[in-house]
């Protein structure tokens, strides 16, 4: 069975911090694994990993994938309170189906 | 501006009744999907459609039916049937066949059965 386990579900840290959520994946021919940032309503995207080892960067963001390992980490540097919000992992598997399969989702809380 | 619309934002049904949620969209998109959301079990998905006229059963799909006989329009019914209603559904949408995956969200509806 097609399975996305992320770590850790919560996470509460201060400005000025360092975070690493974890994304791990065991899924039929893999496709792409992708970031979603949820902080109301819509999750929004924020990047698409296809290749191992290539660093995708947005701001203090940054994401890589291991398709050797099945997984990938999403890092936030010198957070802020706009960056508390859910983080939700996906992986695209074979087919054409266009259909994710998520994980759980890391809540993350950036204290002042 | 372009995206999805889901509608009502909010909704309240008692138990027994069916309910209809609304997604529009006008991407352009040929695949539109529903997704569920329950605390601390990310998104699972109910049903998905690639093309007019055609939907597919997604992983929990007892207890819902959709139609598309629109390009633009894929509305979710929770029937009585569904045990456990009360969540939070995501309409999204994506390019036919959804290339490498990026799916595009509405702002979701909350359903609560009292």
């Amino acid at each position: 069975e097609d399975k996305v386990v992320q770590s850790p579900l919560s996470l509460v840290v201060h400005e000025g911090d360092t975070v690493t959520l974890n994304c791990s994946y065991e899924v039929t021919n893999f496709r792409s694994l992708l970031w979603y940032k949820q902080e109301k309503k819509a999750p929004t995207f924020l990047f698409m990993l296809t290749s191992s080892g290539i660093e995708k960067k947005s701001g203090r963001l940054s994401s890589i994938l291991d398709k050797k390992e099945l997984f990938s980490i999403l890092n936030i540097t010198a957070t802020q309170t706009g960056d508390s919000a859910i983080y939700l992992c996906a992986v695209a598997p074979g087919g054409n189906t266009g259909k994710l399969i998520f994980g759980q989702g890391t809540t993350l809380q950036v204290k002042p | 501006d372009g995206g999805i619309t889901q509608s009502p934002k909010y909704l309240f049904r008692k138990e027994g009744q069916n309910v209809t949620l609304s997604c529009e969209q006008n991407l352009n998109h040929d695949a539109m999907y529903w997704y569920r959301q329950d605390p601390g079990q990310g998104l699972r998905l109910i049903y998905y459609s690639q093309i007019v006229n055609d939907f597919q059963k997604g992983d929990i799909a007892e207890g819902y039916s959709v139609s598309r006989e629109k390009k633009e329009s894929f509305p979710l019914t929770v029937t009585s049937a569904q045990k456990n209603p009360t969540a939070f559904y995501l309409c999204a949408s994506s390019l036919a066949g959804g290339p490498t995956g990026e799916l595009f969200f509405g702002e979701g509806s909350r359903l609560t059965v009292l």
